[in-house]
């Protein structure tokens, strides 16, 4: 267990929704990472936060929004969804904002667009 | 541009070494990072390196070369366990971003 907990599990939604996927980071840990992964594909980088404020941004759609609260846990805005947005989505969180600080990453959010 | 290269697939019996290679190219590089992944589970940190040289943690060791834009996980006394995908994974942009490889899928065989 890597102390990071994503809520939910698993998702189907239709097309055209809107979803949350919540991430909650190991304890004392100030940064929050969002990446998707595609069937058989690797981890795409969405966005990072630390403490808070956004740090990087990797291709995130405009469809997509994230944001940290002051309680540390991060959620993940999908709207207007498509077929193509079905994916792995996975947390990651930090101590750090930078540099080779390991990454522990939550089990995923299975999102499944119908 | 920002890519990684690294092999889709790699094979190799029990007990045996393996080498991963991962070639880079992208910019502001801070540092390499190696994850394991298991299929249907999430990825874990194996190594992370910043200067040239050898890494070694246990069975795992990593490699990097900042002038070719080079780094290898060699794994070794290879175990079923291994049998995982692998990715690199590059940090830039001062430290902040994080870009992964597409994956190397190991298969251990008896």
């Amino acid at each position: 267990d890597s102390g990071v907990t994503q809520t939910p599990k698993h998702l189907i939604t239709a097309t055209g929704q809107r979803v949350t996927l919540r991430c909650s980071p190991r304890s004392g840990d100030l940064s929050v990472y969002w990446y998707q992964q595609s069937l058989d594909q690797g981890l795409q980088f969405l966005i990072q936060y630390y403490n808070g404020e956004e740090r990087a941004k990797g291709n995130i759609l405009e469809r997509f929004s994230a944001q940290q609260f002051p309680d540390l846990h991060s959620e993940l805005n999908l709207s207007s969804l498509e077929l193509g947005d079905s994916a792995l989505y996975f947390c990651a969180s930090s101590v750090a904002d930078r540099g080779g600080n390991i990454q522990y990453f939550g089990a995923g959010t299975r999102l499944s667009v119908l | 541009g920002q890519s990684l290269e690294q092999p889709s697939e790699v094979t190799a019996v029990e007990g045996a070494i393996v080498q991963i290679n991962c070639t880079y190219q992208t910019s502001g590089f801070y540092g390499l990072s190696w994850y394991q992944q298991h299929d249907g589970g999430a990825p874990t940190f194996l190594s992370y390196n910043a200067l040239d040289g050898l890494e070694e943690t246990g069975r795992f060791s990593s490699f990097l070369s900042r002038s070719d834009s080079y780094g290898y996980l060699l794994l070794q006394e290879l175990q079923m366990k291994d049998s995982a995908s692998y990715f690199c994974a590059v940090l830039n942009t001062g430290g902040f971003k994080t870009i992964f490889g597409a994956g190397t899928r190991l298969f251990v065989k008896a």
